[in-house]
């Protein structure tokens, strides 16, 4: 079955350090790709998606995620990260299941300190 | 990009009563729409695929009776929780994407729904 895999529940950084997210999936077939942002009591907000061609896509905010087929991976990664980034992240795969459905991981909070 | 709403953002209700979620997709059609609850520091669970002009797909383990989808038009879908009890507090989001889900999908920002 499909599934998608943040192994980490909540993470810290300073501001100005690096980010890295993690994001596993499970799908046999080539997957569509998706990072989404949620601010507290919020909807969700595209940072990027991956559907075919180059493997490191570049999103807003200054978020970019790389393609890793060999792995299952698809993790979220950006140089220096803002206060304002402190959020929950979720990554998703659109995966066909009998019509085409989204299927997002637990979601990983990033905390964010001075 | 394309604009979800939902109203209301915030209900709290009586159990027993009813409570009727809108979601209109602002600047666009949307054939298809999407239902997600989502419990507190958890992920989205997708409840029901709504397609406009047909009965909503629920996923395994959903009531349907309990959560009763209606896709009128292309710009609205409502969710109507019927006979509310408190384990149904959430929080529910829509979205509409294309491509039947393939292609990104726009969210709207949420109805906390509280059942005393």
């Amino acid at each position: 079955a499909q599934s998608v895999t943040q192994p980490d529940i909540h993470i810290t950084v300073s501001e100005g350090a690096s980010l890295e997210l993690r994001c596993n999936y499970s799908y046999g077939a080539t997957p569509y790709l998706f990072w989404y942002v949620q601010s507290p009591g919020q909807g969700l907000q595209l940072l990027l998606k991956y559907f075919s061609g180059d493997t490191l896509v570049q999103g807003i905010k200054g978020f970019e995620a790389e393609f890793k087929r060999s792995q299952s991976s698809f993790n979220l990664r950006k140089p220096s990260v803002h206060w304002s980034d402190a959020a929950e992240y979720f990554c998703a795969v659109a995966a066909n299941t009998g019509g085409f459905k989204t299927i997002f991981g637990a979601g990983t909070r990033l905390f964010v300190k001075a | 990009g394309a604009v979800v709403s939902q109203h209301p953002s915030r209900v709290i209700c009586k159990s027993g009563t009813s409570v009727k979620i809108e979601c209109r997709s602002l600047d666009f059609q949307a054939t298809t729409m999407f239902w997600y609850r989502q419990f507190p520091k958890q992920s989205l669970m997708l409840m029901a695929t709504s397609n406009e002009g047909s009965k909503a797909t629920y996923e395994q383990g959903v009531e349907k009776d309990k959560f009763l989808i209606n896709h009128a038009s292309l710009t609205l879908s409502t969710l109507t929780v019927t006979s509310a009890h408190p384990e149904d507090s959430s929080f529910y989001i829509c979205s509409a994407g294309g491509l039947a889900g393939v292609d990104e999908q726009f969210f709207g920002p949420g109805t906390r729904l509280t059942v005393l």
